[in-house]
């Protein structure tokens, strides 16, 4: 079974401008979590769907971060325009029922 | 947003101690999971708990489901220099989303060959 698919694995970009990570979830997996992970702290949960709809984005700074999930498989993130603060590793996982599985993460360095 | 407390925040031991970590929060939770995250990668999951009182164990890991529903344990027995890493607890079901997960602050383990 092939696990949670991120992609790029790096980007570095300068402030203000955007970026977009993209993730492929498990197949069959209708929860899709996407987390941000400041270096040395615990994964923060930015925006959870379920199938293509949203169960909680309250932690996502949405003046600058928007995140979908069409036909309730793939997701994007993207950051419009990125900040310093945002420099972090962006986790995505999915899950069937409980037990969420993560991919490797996309390392964002904003300078 | 709400994290859990994870300690200790770092242990440093010889290769065949055994290690104790807990993971304690102020909400109820369904479901502890424990994670394990090396340099680079994202969290692999090693345990999953369902039940208040439930003692689960994976090879030389055992996790606990604090009768509380608020706290959760991990051990290692006889830790090996692969055991280093970062190790997270999950909690779910918090707030009645039954299943928004809720990463802890985590515990860096180093073993010392």
């Amino acid at each position: 079974e092939a696990g949670v698919a991120q992609s790029p694995r790096y980007k570095i970009i300068e402030k203000r401008q955007s970026v977009a990570f993209w993730c492929n979830p498990i197949s069959g997996h209708a929860t899709l979590y996407w987390y941000q992970q400041i270096l040395g702290q615990g994964p923060k949960l930015l925006i959870q769907f379920q199938n293509n709809g949203v169960v909680d984005d309250s932690q996502l700074p949405k003046d600058r971060f928007s995140a979908e999930r069409l036909k309730g498989v793939d997701s994007t993130l993207k950051i419009q325009p990125a900040k310093l603060e945002d420099s972090a590793v962006y986790l995505c996982a999915s899950s069937l029922n409980t037990e969420a599985f993560f991919g490797q993460g996309t390392r964002l360095t904003v300078v | 947003g709400q994290q859990l407390n994870q300690s200790p925040q770092s242990m440093f031991i010889q290769e065949g101690e055994d290690v104790s970590m807990n993971c304690t929060s102020s909400s109820i939770f369904n479901t502890w999971l424990w994670y394990k995250q090396d340099p680079g990668e994202g969290p692999v999951l090693l345990i999953a708990l369902y039940k208040a009182g439930e003692l689960t164990s994976n090879g030389r890991l055992t996790a606990q489901f604090g009768i509380t529903r608020k706290d959760s344990f991990l051990n290692i027995s006889a830790s090996i220099p692969s055991d280093v890493g970062i190790y997270f607890c999950a909690g779910q079901g918090y707030g009645g989303a039954t299943n928004k997960l809720i990463f802890g602050t985590g515990t860096l383990l180093a073993v010392q060959p």
